[in-house]
């Protein structure tokens, strides 16, 4: 069992529909952080959520951080092709570990 | 600007032998880690060290070795190879603080056969 619980595990849309990723644990984190994976890449940041209910926006993207500090989402406006990615959460767990989920695999077609 | 840098980047072994997975980074992080990736499986932490001459293990340490002799160096010794060791895998160096960022490597891709 993973510490943070990533759903769906793969997504394929059409270009201009909107989508939720969602990352779930059982745990309270201090922060969590979304990164994208591109193929044959590491992963790059895109945010870090630290309070309890924040919500940020990222162009198209929009992040929350659930009030209970254990979950989080990630919202796309109108999918574009340039979407397409493996998208992952991560956070701190016993200060110096740093856990991820177990992504979500999106392809978007235009 | 190199940031991590990871070698090699691709390598096939044979079960039972051993090899050094390199890492170095150029930004003064103390913190570093490896991870390796498996389909459908996210990163799981191996190992991680907070500074040189500190390691510590992670999720899936066994089978894995690390040292920390320097700031800029954090090399993934595996010591005798398994198929089960097939994988990505990946360093990261993070900045400071628990919102620190993880930067990686371009990972290294090893087969075991």
């Amino acid at each position: 069992t993973q510490l943070l619980e990533q759903s769906p595990q793969f997504l394929s849309i059409q270009e201009g529909e909107n989508l939720t990723v969602y990352c779930n644990s059982s745990s309270v984190f201090s922060s969590l952080q979304w990164y994208r994976q591109e193929p044959g890449e590491g992963p790059v940041l895109l945010v870090t959520v630290v309070t309890g209910g924040e919500v940020k926006k990222l162009k198209r993207l929009t992040f929350q951080f659930g009030d209970a500090r254990k979950d989080s989402s990630l919202h796309i406006t109108a999918a574009q092709p340039g979407d397409t990615g493996l998208y992952l959460c991560a956070g701190p767990y016993n200060f110096n570990k740093f856990y991820f989920g177990s992504g979500t695999k999106l392809n978007v077609k235009p | 600007n190199a940031g991590v840098t990871q070698t090699p980047k691709f390598q096939v072994l044979k079960t039972g032998q051993s090899m050094t997975l390199q890492c170095a980074q150029d930004m003064n992080h103390e913190y570093m880690s490896w991870y390796r990736q498996d389909p459908g499986m996210g990163l799981r932490l191996i190992h991680y060290s907070v500074g040189a001459g500190i390691t510590d293990q992670g999720e899936v340490p066994n089978g894995y070795n690390v040292s920390r002799s320097t700031t800029e160096d954090f090399p993934l010794r595996l010591l005798s190879a398994a198929p089960s060791q097939t994988s990505v895998y990946f360093c990261a160096s993070r900045t400071r603080g628990l919102t620190g960022e993880l930067f990686f490597g371009e990972g290294s891709r090893l087969t075991v056969l």
